[in-house]
């Protein structure tokens, strides 16, 4: 079955940057769009972007333009996700979802990476 | 703020019924879909409801889900234990350059 597996968590000074990976399996990998969902603690689910695993094309919410990056190793199934200029409000849990092209929504997503921004 | 607007939290005895609401706007559940996901304690979101009222395999058909004009709903009925949990409402934007857009949350108690 569809599984995405995510990498482990991560601990980053301000300032810093952060690459998130998600590794998917049990699919053709070109077939779904990747999205990257992410939760403050407490708080609810906020979208990031999305990439297009087959092109490389991308579209990232306005909140996160110029801050954040995503990409796609076509050879290993994974997507990444990269976060630069990290201040304390990053602080959250990372998760990636997938979209089958033809649907509006997700799944199903990865475990979540808990990335945490601490001087 | 949330761009889709949903109860914070709701509290329900087993075995009655529940309705949660989420409110939008004419670009994003007034145009599109609404999917509904669960969030148990401590894991990832699961797909719930798609496309307003479709439940994916596995999901007990105690789970049901509307959508009329800009607003959605989630009602689950013959509530469990297990049901406690938080639910997001979340549709496609049009007026975000194609951004997804989810409520709140909800945070359902079972008393």
């Amino acid at each position: 079955q569809v599984q995405l597996v995510q990498s482990g968590a991560e601990v980053k000074k301000p300032g810093a940057s952060v690459k998130v990976s998600c590794k998917a399996s049990g699919y053709t990998f070109t077939s779904y769009y990747m999205h990257w969902v992410r939760q403050a603690p407490g708080q609810g689910l906020e979208w990031m972007g999305i990439i297009n695993p087959s092109g490389g094309s991308t579209s990232y919410a306005q909140k996160f333009q110029g801050r954040v990056t995503m990409t796609r190793d076509t050879s290993t199934s994974t997507v990444y996700m990269e976060l630069s200029s990290l201040r304390s409000e990053d602080t959250a849990v990372y998760y990636c979802a997938s979209q089958s092209g033809l649907v509006s929504w997700f799944d199903p997503w990865g475990q979540g990476t808990l990335v945490t921004v601490s001087s | 703020q949330s761009v889709l607007t949903q109860p914070p939290s709701a509290s329900v005895t087993p075995g009655q019924r529940v309705t949660i609401s989420c409110s939008g706007s004419s670009s994003n559940i007034g145009s599109n879909t609404v999917n509904w996901y669960q969030q148990l304690p401590g894991t990832a979101p699961k797909l719930l409801i798609y496309s307003n009222n479709q439940r994916p395999s596995g999901v007990p058909d105690r789970f049901s889900g509307s959508k009329s004009g800009t607003s959605a709903s989630l009602a689950i009925s013959g509530l469990q234990s297990e049901d406690e949990a938080d639910y997001y409402c979340a549709a496609w934007d049009d007026s975000l350059s194609g951004s997804v857009v989810f409520g709140g949350g909800t945070k359902l108690t079972v008393l």
